[in-house]
């Protein structure tokens, strides 16, 4: 199957620092990844939809000020933590449909990265 | 708005046996996708198996498969000959006919025991 890949697998930060993750889809092209947390223990939370060549749509109860995405390229899309705090610590998955695909595709995981602010 | 419940927490099995993990949903479309989820201690998201609304047939995968009841809104999983690799949270998971957003159940931790 097609390959997403994050970077980095494991970050630790300090409280106030930002930190970037990059989600990139290996041999597809994704016009839209999404961008989920998952605490321990727990199912994945959708944060954001992450969309080529226009604004991320955040879900309801995300700060946009404080989880910035950016989508620059059919294989590339980040995920900013700024001015992070310990509670950000978390499991971060991105996942992203195949460009175009049709009604009955299946949808490819990044391994995810942990985050850690101290 | 769409919801995929799983009921069971935590499920413990014996290698060998056969396993039924649970998931119920709501959805007001007549046409969609759902698909179980399995997630290792690696955190890596493996798709198991994946069912389209609209085909009466149950899923197959190997020893994975799934007894879809559309009018019941039940989506559940069977493994048969269960594998200690078969140890992981198993994720239920929604899809619209028109939507790329999955919706996710709560999960079910399972263990196979040697």
């Amino acid at each position: 199957g097609a390959v997403v890949s994050q970077h980095p697998s494991w970050v630790i930060c300090k409280s106030g620092t930002s930190v970037k993750i990059e989600c990139r889809s290996l041999d597809f092209q994704a016009t839209t990844m999404f961008w989920y947390r998952q605490f321990p223990k727990q199912s994945l939370m959708l944060m954001a939809t992450s969309n080529e060549g226009s604004k991320a749509t955040y879900e309801q109860g995300v700060e946009k000020d404080k989880f910035l995405i950016n989508h620059a390229s059919l294989t590339l899309s980040t995920l900013t933590v700024t001015s992070a705090h310990p509670e950000d610590s978390s499991f971060y998955i991105c996942s992203a449909p195949p460009r175009l695909a049709g009604g009955d595709y299946e949808q490819y995981f990044g391994p995810g990265t942990r985050l850690t602010v101290t | 708005a769409q919801t995929v419940t799983q009921s069971q927490p935590e499920m413990s099995v014996q290698e060998a046996e056969t396993v039924t993990l649970s998931c119920t949903y709501d959805t007001s479309e007549s046409n969609y996708y759902l698909f179980w989820y399995k997630q290792p201690p690696s955190r890596q998201m493996i798709l198991v198996i994946r069912q389209e609304a609209y085909k009466q047939q149950n899923a197959t995968e190997n020893r994975f498969s799934v007894n879809f009841q559309k009018a019941a809104k039940s989506f559940s999983l069977k493994i048969s000959d269960s594998q200690l690799g078969d140890t992981a949270m198993y994720f239920c998971a929604f899809r619209g006919q028109g939507a790329q957003k999955l919706v996710f159940g709560q999960g079910t931790r399972l263990t196979i025991n040697p």
